[in-house]
């Protein structure tokens, strides 16, 4: 069975300062793997993927994520955090093609002023 | 439609009480998934739909909770005799295969059900 272990529950951080959020997965076959976020009253939206070739992914609004095969993880990063990056923030895995996600339990970002 | 839509956006039912979730896809998705997300959790999956047949009911927590997706769109997501255990955010997701998306799922806004 698939499992997404999300280090950080709660991550707070000011206007400017580098984001970095873990994630690692237990599953032994090919993997896809997504970061999607939850802005606050919105719905879930894809942030970035990753099913083959390069292992630095980019996605929208200047994120992107490295899959490290060998330490099962799928981290998240942005250089620079802005005060409209506050939201959740949830890694997941699916076994490929058509299958269903399992998630982590999430991260909430709060960027201060 | 522009992306996946849920109806109704609220709904509170009392324990004991059957309730039915709908899901409309983006159009042309053939895929049809439902997840529940409870308050501080990521989304759990509850059943997935490839056309008009579950494909994975394997997240179904027990027999009270039924779907159909009976045309291979629209889906509905049934419980009966709501327990309050069941108050959560259902969410449903639809993918297709086409173009550079690769079976990735795009969420509706969900259904907040509270069982009083």
């Amino acid at each position: 069975a698939q499992s997404v272990s999300q280090h950080n529950h709660h991550v707070i951080l000011s206007e400017a300062a580098s984001l970095e959020l873990g994630c690692n997965y237990s599953y032994g076959g090919t993997v896809n793997l997504f970061w999607y976020v939850q802005y606050p009253g919105q719905h879930l939206q894809l942030l970035l993927k990753y099913f083959s070739g390069d292992p630095l992914v980019k996605g929208i609004k200047g994120f992107e994520a490295e899959f490290i095969k060998s330490k099962f993880s799928f981290n998240l990063r942005k250089p620079s955090v802005q005060w409209s990056d506050t939201a959740e923030y949830f890694c997941a895995v699916n076994a490929g093609t058509a299958s269903k996600l399992t998630f982590g339990t999430g991260t909430r970002l709060q960027v201060t002023l | 439609g522009a992306g996946v839509s849920q109806t109704p956006s609220n709904k509170v039912t009392e324990k004991g009480k059957y309730v039915e979730l709908r899901c409309d896809p983006i159009s042309g998705h053939t895929a049809l998934y439902w997840y529940r997300q409870s308050l501080g959790q990521g989304p759990e999956f509850l059943i997935y739909f490839q056309g008009t047949g579950a494909a994975d009911d394997s997240g179904l927590p027990n027999d009270r909770f039924f779907a159909v997706r009976p045309e291979g769109s629209v889906s509905t997501l049934k419980i009966q005799r709501t327990e309050r255990g069941d108050s959560a955010v259902y969410l449903c997701a639809s993918s297709s295969s086409s173009g550079t998306g690769g079976w990735t799922q795009y969420f509706g806004p969900g259904t907040r059900l509270t069982v009083l």
